[in-house]
């Protein structure tokens, strides 16, 4: 059973561009969790997805960012106009159902902001 | 809301020596708590994790976690450090219907030969 699944593992834009960071869960696994891992500090929760429903999204920032997980395909973490600050390594993680379930993480995608 | 404190960013252990590293919660509800491991440039894989029932948890890679509720501290520790224990730790909690897990800072650990 492969595990989560994240591409591109590195990603490089420049100010301004727009970062499309792609998840595939767990066969099996309905719900996406991303978070975000800023230098020095912990993973911070961004979002919480099912099959095309967001379920919490307390954690986003209120503009530039959206996500999406459609009934066919991986989940979506879109950063539009990206900023210097944006430099960071996002993190999925999917688990089968809600709540209780561990949630399994994936490699990462590191973004850098030139 | 929920948080977790993890003191001390950077933890150094003699290989052999014990390793112990501490985690304190806040949570408003009865918590789910998490032990996860970090190596370099790769995902978190869970360590071990208590829901309910046993507070004393036993982990993988010879880790294991005690669940204090009058200390609110979830601490982790393994009697004989090995190299291979090498990489960053996170400890997080949830709060039981609320999905979000939230992380401390992390304690990097160097095992020293």
């Amino acid at each position: 059973n492969a595990g989560v699944m994240q591409n591109p593992r590195h990603l490089v834009r420049r100010r301004g561009q727009e970062a499309r960071l792609r998840c595939s869960p767990m066969k099996g696994h309905s719900h996406v969790y991303w978070y975000r891992q800023l230098p020095e500090e912990g993973l911070k929760f961004m979002v919480y997805l099912q099959k095309e429903n967001i379920i919490d999204e307390s954690g986003m920032p209120k503009e530039r960012f959206s996500a999406e997980f459609p009934k066919e395909g991986p989940s979506i973490l879109r950063i539009q106009q990206v900023v210097r600050g944006d430099s960071a390594a996002y993190f999925c993680a999917s688990s089968p159902r809600q709540s209780t379930d561990t949630q399994y993480f994936g490699p990462g995608t590191r973004l850098t902001v030139l | 809301a929920q948080s977790v404190t993890q003191l001390g960013s950077h933890v150094s252990v003699s290989e052999g020596a014990l390793v112990l590293l501490r985690c304190n919660y806040s949570s408003s509800v009865p918590p789910y708590l998490f032990w996860y491991v970090q190596y370099p440039n790769q995902g978190l894989q869970l360590l071990l994790k208590y829901t309910t029932g046993a507070t004393l948890v036993k982990g993988i890679n010879g880790f294991e976690a005690e669940f204090k509720k009058s200390e609110t501290s979830f601490h982790l520790t393994k009697p004989s450090a090995h190299m291979s224990d090498a990489a960053e730790y996170f400890c997080a909690v949830s709060s039981g219907g609320n999905n979000r897990l939230a992380f401390g800072k992390g304690n990097q650990v160097v095992v020293i030969p």
